[in-house]
């Protein structure tokens, strides 16, 4: 079964600083990959998916990850961070119709 | 475009009750999956319908059920409620599942006393 970990379940950054949120996943062929991004009291929202096209994946709002296989790895990142980028964030791998999250990682992001 | 709703969006019930949530589709998506999330456990599939028959399930047990109409629109089912089941059930609907993108909508959030 696949399973997805995400460390630290709370990340502070200050406001323009790099957005590091990781991710690693366990599955011996490396599924589709997710990451969702959910803000208080609404469902999640896609930010980009990988789907073995390219390992470098663009998303929405500035987002990307990379795909890295020898370190079943991918990691979330964005240049510099937005006070509106203040969120939960899951990484989330399977089938579009059948996910496993990570546990989440809490973005918030300081003056 | 409609996004996906969720009807109701709060519910509160007693232990031993049951209760049904419904979840309207985006128009034109046939597949409809849900899940439960619980600060505990996190964020946990429950099941995946298309075109009226249930094609994954999760790992819950059988007083968890679930359909979906000719329409796409699905209901959740939860009969003898326990405190455990207090959670945000979400629901997201795609296309036809397995690549596409998984709209979510904004949950019923079940609370058990």
């Amino acid at each position: 079964a696949q399973s997805v970990t995400q460390l630290g379940s709370h990340v502070s950054v200050s406001e323009g600083a790099l957005v590091l949120l990781r991710c690693n996943y366990s599955s011996s062929v490396p599924p589709y990959l997710f990451w969702y991004v959910q803000y208080p009291n609404q469902g999640l929202q896609l930010l980009l998916k990988y789907t073995s096209a390219a390992t470098l994946v663009k998303g929405i709002n500035g987002f990307e990850a990379e795909f890295k296989k020898s370190e079943t790895s991918f990691h979330l990142t964005k240049p510099s961070a937005h006070m509106s980028d203040a969120a939960e964030y899951f990484c989330a791998a399977g089938t579009a119709s059948k996910l496993t999250f990570g546990t989440g990682t809490r973005l918030q992001v300081t003056l | 475009k409609a996004g996906v709703t969720q009807t109701p969006r709060y519910l509160i019930k007693t232990r031993g009750q049951q209760v049904t949530l419904s979840c309207s589709p985006i128009s034109g998506h046939r597949s409809v999956s849900w899940y439960q999330q619980t600060p505990g456990q996190g964020l946990q599939f429950l099941f995946e319908y298309f075109s009226e028959t249930q094609r994954n399930k999760g790992n819950f047990p059988g007083r968890f059920s679930g359909r979906q109409f000719s329409n796409s629109r699905s209901e959740m089912n939860v009969s003898t409620l326990e405190l455990g089941d207090s959670a945000l059930y979400l629901c997201a609907s795609s296309l036809s599942g397995k690549w596409d993108e998984q709209f979510f909508g904004p949950g019923t959030r079940l609370t058990v006393l």
